[in-house]
């Protein structure tokens, strides 16, 4: 069974600093892997996948992510952290079923 | 890009009533559709999967008598929770899926508040 597992429900950053927000995942077969970010009060919207290919994803605003089968990690990373970049972040995984399971989240926190 | 409108996005009801949510994929055929919970400051919790013109399949611990689920078209699914109680109250969100694309869109979410 495929599982996730988000280090840290919260990380906070200073505005421009590194962002680095921690997955790790577990699958019987090869995983693809999501990162969602959400806002309050509002769905999930989509920052970058995994599925086949290059281990090293780009997604939207910035942020990228390098899949790594070693040490069964996925972790999203931003050079500069902007004070937009501020919500709740997802990881997750689909199985074969296609059903996504998510990890427990990790609210980013970015002070000016 | 695919889009999935879904209304309403705050409802407020009276304890006993049913409420129904409805997700429309705008621009893509849903072949499948998630529908989720999120408790307040946690993460999202599948409820079950619906497929256009079949039964859906609940997670185990979801009442399917409860948690009405219905796929009639490829672009628009519902979900009501019928007889509503306060434990209801909760932040649900529908995800749809267009054939193996092996992407997934989600609606905005509708906030369920049962007095």
């Amino acid at each position: 069974a495929q599982s996730v597992t988000q280090l840290g429900s919260h990380v906070s950053v200073s505005e421009g600093a590194l962002v680095l927000l921690r997955c790790n995942y577990s699958s019987s077969v090869p995983p693809y892997l999501f990162w969602y970010v959400q806002y309050p009060n509002q769905g999930l919207q989509l920052l970058l996948k995994y599925t086949t290919g290059a281990t090293l994803v780009k997604g939207i605003n910035g942020f990228e992510a390098e899949f790594k089968k070693s040490e069964t990690s996925f972790h999203l990373t931003k050079p500069s952290a902007h004070m937009s970049d501020a919500a709740e972040y997802f990881c997750a995984v689909s199985d074969s079923t296609d059903k996504l399971i998510f990890g427990t989240g990790t609210r980013l926190q970015v002070f000016p | 890009g695919a889009v999935v409108s879904q209304h309403p996005s705050r409802v407020i009801c009276k304890s006993g009533t049913s409420v129904k949510i409805e997700c429309r994929s705008l621009d893509f055929q849903a072949t499948t559709m998630f529908w989720y919970r999120q408790f307040p400051k946690q993460s999202l919790m599948l409820m079950a999967t619906s497929n256009e013109g079949s039964k859906a399949t609940y997670e185990q611990g979801v009442e399917k008598d409860k948690f009405l689920i219905n796929h009639a078209s490829l672009t628009l699914s519902t979900l009501t929770v019928t007889s509503a109680h306060p434990e209801d109250s909760s932040f649900y969100i529908c995800s749809a899926k267009a054939g193996q694309t092996y992407g997934y869109t989600f609606g905005s979410g509708t906030r369920l508040t049962v007095v």
